[in-house]
């Protein structure tokens, strides 16, 4: 049982361009949501977080949007650039805790 | 952000053999510790929980005496990969949660084992 989904499986996106990746949980009792950068041969990096009783939280050009009644939240790269070009994983947990169901994974590739 | 280590970054086995896999956090106290699991082009599936000083809390499906976790102490877990064979090959990361902090990930470890 796939408790996160994550959309698209690869993107390719212009220069300066927006990316977006989107995400559907089942579990409502998840209440951490965050995003990670991972590149090949590294572990995943912490982009952004959101919980929910926030719609949206923006750091620089990362923002996530987050819909609590789809139980969908997103992830918007604005003016992407070459070097975001990587595989970004969203992921659910409950209560304070590390213990993170991960998605699919996306490889985003920025082209220049 | 904290800082976790992890080591080796790369290990070369032979079948049949055991290795071991070190997680250190390097300036905070990690109460939690988990080990995930990342075969190519796949997303990343936790294995395991461990808490200091208790034994470890494997998920469906991870063979606990295959998997050894022990995290003696607050700065650090091990992972044991015994009795190792190909289909274990495979990037393992670990991450550690302090009180209160969000976890943070280790840099993974590459095992092949042939």
């Amino acid at each position: 049982q796939q408790q996160v989904k994550q959309s698209p499986q690869s993107l390719i996106v212009q220069k300066g361009g927006i990316s977006i990746i989107n995400c559907a949980y089942e579990n409502t009792a998840f209440d951490y949501f965050p995003w990670y950068q991972q590149f090949p041969g590294k572990g995943p990096a912490l982009l952004i977080a959101i919980r929910p009783d926030v719609s949206e939280k923006k750091e620089g050009r990362f923002t996530i949007s987050f819909n609590k009644s789809a139980k969908q939240f997103s992830l918007h790269i604005m003016d992407s650039q070459p070097g975001d070009s990587a595989t970004y994983f969203c992921a659910a947990s409950k209560g304070n805790t590390g213990k993170l169901i991960f998605g699919q994974g996306t490889t985003l590739q920025v082209k220049p | 952000g904290a800082v976790v280590s992890q080591h080796p970054s790369r290990v070369i086995c032979k079948s049949g053999t055991s290795v071991k896999i070190e997680c250190r956090s390097l300036d905070f106290q990690a109460t939690t510790m988990f080990w995930y699991r990342q075969f190519p082009k796949q997303s990343l599936m936790l294995m395991a929980t461990s808490n200091e000083g208790s034994k470890a809390t494997y998920e469906q499906g991870v063979e606990k005496d295959k998997f050894l976790i022990n995290h003696a102490s607050l700065t650090l877990s091990t992972l044991t990969v015994t009795s190792a064979h190909p289909e274990d090959s495979s990037f393992y990361i670990c991450s550690a949660q302090g009180l209160n902090t969000e976890a943070f990930f280790g840099q993974g470890t590459r095992l092949t084992v042939v």
